[in-house]
């Protein structure tokens, strides 16, 4: 079965300052991998998700950018964070169902 | 466009009580929907597929095509059950996901 890391569990960051989340995935080849952000009270909202090496689909417009440099390595990404940035972040790999990672808490200050 | 509706942020049931979560979905597709639990600090996990018609921890949900919906039952909740769920639904490219039920078991 697969098995997700996602690093760092917890991050506190400056306005301004830039981010690197990453996820990689054990287990499996090729999966689909996600990036969600949970914010308390409005759910699950889906970032980006990618198919494949260099692959990437946006869904919502925002300050953030994701790059799959490798088949399971999935990487969040910011220039410059803003205080809206703030959240719990979940990287994600869909095999007969979406298996998540333990999250990161992003505070940006 | 695909979309999961969960009317219910929270709900709140005494132990042994029956609690059901609603969970409504639109799509064009034939549809494969998933629910998952998070317990407190723990990660959140898949707790069904409809594709198993299976039941985990006492819980059961239906897929009813006519009503487009996949709710959560359980017929005798237990504290452990206090926990959010979501309710998921695979699209052709994506898994969308419900804005979330938070339950709490009283004793």
């Amino acid at each position: 079965s697969q098995t997700i890391h996602q690093w760092p569990a917890t991050l506190v960051q400056p306005v301004g300052s830039p981010l690197s989340l990453e996820c990689t995935v054990e287990g499996t080849s090729n999966p689909n991998l996600y990036w969600y952000r949970q914010a308390a009270g409005r759910g699950l909202q889906l970032l980006f998700y990618s198919v494949g090496i260099g692959q990437i689909s946006s869904e919502v417009p925002q300050n953030l950018s994701a790059s799959r440099p490798q088949d399971r390595q999935f990487i969040l990404s910011s220039k410059k964070l803003l205080l809206s940035d703030s959240g719990f972040y979940l990287c994600a790999c869909h095999t007969n169902g979406l298996f998540f990672g333990s999250g990161t808490q992003l505070s940006v200050l | 466009a695909q979309r999961v509706t969960q009317p219910e942020k929270l709900l709140s049931v005494f132990k042994g009580a029956p609690v059901e979560l609603k969970c409504n979905y639109s799509y064009s597709g034939s549809p494969e929907l998933f629910w998952y639990v998070q317990y407190s600090r723990q990660r959140l996990q898949l707790l069904l597929r409809h594709i198993s018609r299976e039941s985990i921890k006492g819980f059961t949900a239906d897929l009813n095509k006519g009503e487009t919906s996949f709710h959560l039952k359980k017929p005798f909740a237990q504290e452990e059950d206090s926990a959010m769920y979501y309710c998921a639904l695979s699209g052709e490219r994506e898994l969308s996901f419900g804005a979330g039920t938070t339950v709490t078991v009283r004793a």
